[in-house]
């Protein structure tokens, strides 16, 4: 069974610019996350879909960040315009449901560095 | 806010060695999980305990959910180089979303 797929990588850019990162879940898997990890701490919740709708996004900076999952499947976060603090590892995950019963699987995340 | 303390944040010992990281809230849990980050990597999930004083053995890992549903530890026995990582505990009231700790960074030298 394939993971979580997020891509790019790796991306640095200037303060100011606009980012997007992608996100492509476990097939089958209803409930997708995006999280935040800066460095030296854990993982946090940045949104949370259930198939196309949103679930949870109380901790997104909405008047930077966005994100959006209309076929239910993959998603895009993006930053615009993106600030020094957003320097960050995001990651994805998706789960076959909601709740601690549900195991939530990880992709690699993206790095991103803004200069 | 809930918040989830994790100690030590950095550990490091030899190979062979016993450890015991801790996780610690002031708030009731439903369940806890405990979950394993290597370098570039996602948080891999170890596992989840969801009742009070229970404890979870997976090989060399020994998992404990405090009384109260507010801690949790996990104790490594005779520790080898392929433990090293960064330890997270996450903690979830029914209807929330997960709260991730800081981890415990954890390096074996052999």
């Amino acid at each position: 069974e394939a993971g979580v797929a997020q891509s790019p990588r790796y991306k640095i850019i200037e303060k100011r610019q606009s980012v997007a990162f992608w996100c492509n879940p476990i097939s089958g898997h209803a409930t997708l996350y995006w999280y935040q990890q800066i460095l030296g701490q854990g993982p946090k919740l940045l949104i949370q879909f259930q198939n196309n709708g949103v679930v949870d996004d109380s901790q997104l900076p909405k008047d930077r960040f966005s994100a959006e999952r209309l076929k239910g499947v993959d998603s895009t976060l993006k930053i615009q315009p993106a600030k020094l603090e957003d320097s960050a590892v995001y990651l994805c995950a998706s789960s076959s449901g909601q709740g601690g019963g549900n195991e939530q699987f990880f992709g690699p995340g993206t790095r991103l560095t803004v200069l | 806010t809930q918040l989830l303390e994790q100690s030590p944040q950095f550990l490091s010992i030899q190979e062979g060695e016993n450890l015991t990281v801790y996780c610690n809230s002031s708030s009731v849990f439903s369940s806890l999980q405990w979950y394993r980050q290597e370098p570039g990597e996602g948080p891999v999930l170890l596992v989840t305990v969801v009742t009070g004083g229970e404890v979870k053995k997976l090989k060399r890992l020994t998992f404990q959910f405090g009384d109260a549903r507010k801690d949790s530890s996990l104790h490594i026995t005779a520790a080898q180089p392929g433990d090293t990582g960064l330890y997270l505990c996450a903690g979830e009231e029914a209807g929330t979303a997960l709260i991730f700790g800081k981890g415990t960074t954890l390096s074996v030298s052999s």
